[in-house]
């Protein structure tokens, strides 16, 4: 498996607070990525990088900001969780584009109530 | 219109069965990926292919590139298979990943 690891792993907060999620890679790929997954919906992209201090938007990057300072970590950031920011949040890495394959971290439960 | 569909939503099969899961697509792709995902666990990637076929133990997967399609398919299926199954496509104006809703299996013993 690769090393991906997300934290945390599960986090209930309050409508209004900030969060941030931690996505950690040991692979050193290239390529990271933010996606949420709601029911009726296919992953979701937030943000990605491709590279330290590169970051981009997704489909659904409202209300989320990411950062990347070093190559084996990237951060999402809720910075006022709304209670349609409850989703189960995965991270990915891939050493190239989109058209290799990506590796996925175990996800992050979030509930915001 | 998502443009990536996938059929059925949900499918229950008995074990032994051979299973097909199929995927369409309206965006020009360079790439399609097939994931594997268990209840309450992580995602895995089961196959990456632009072209013809690939095997992997009882997984197949095929892709018709002028028909914008693509299949999955598990021969002599088992419980342990039960899972959802999400293919992707890579390609289009956007160059990432569009992802289907996936496909709920259920392989009852």
């Amino acid at each position: 498996d690769a090393g991906i690891t997300q934290s945390p792993r599960h986090k209930v907060t309050e409508t209004g607070t900030p969060v941030t999620l931690r996505c950690h890679q040991t692979e050193n790929h290239r390529y990271m990525y933010w996606y949420r997954q709601d029911p009726g919906h296919g992953l979701r992209l937030i943000h990605y990088s491709y590279g330290v201090k590169d970051t981009d938007k997704g489909e659904v990057s409202d209300g989320y900001s990411v950062s990347r300072s070093k190559t084996e970590d990237f951060l999402l950031t809720l910075e006022s969780a709304t209670s349609s920011q409850t989703s189960v949040y995965f991270c990915a890495i891939s050493d190239s584009s989109g058209a290799r394959e990506q590796f996925f971290g175990p996800g992050t439960r979030l509930t915001v109530l | 219109k998502n443009e990536v569909e996938q059929s059925p939503q949900n499918l229950t099969a008995q074990e032994g069965e051979f299973i097909t899961i199929n995927c369409s697509y309206s965006v020009g792709i360079s790439a399609l990926h097939w994931l594997q995902q268990h209840p309450g666990g992580g995602i895995v990637s089961l196959f990456m292919l632009s072209s013809g076929k690939k095997k992997h133990g009882r997984l197949i997967a095929t892709i018709n590139i002028q028909e914008k399609h693509s299949s999955l398919h598990i021969t002599a299926s088992h419980p342990r298979d039960s899972a959802v199954y999400i293919c992707a496509a890579y390609g289009g104006a956007t160059n990432k990943l569009i992802f289907g809703t996936g496909t709920l299996l259920a392989v009852q013993p």
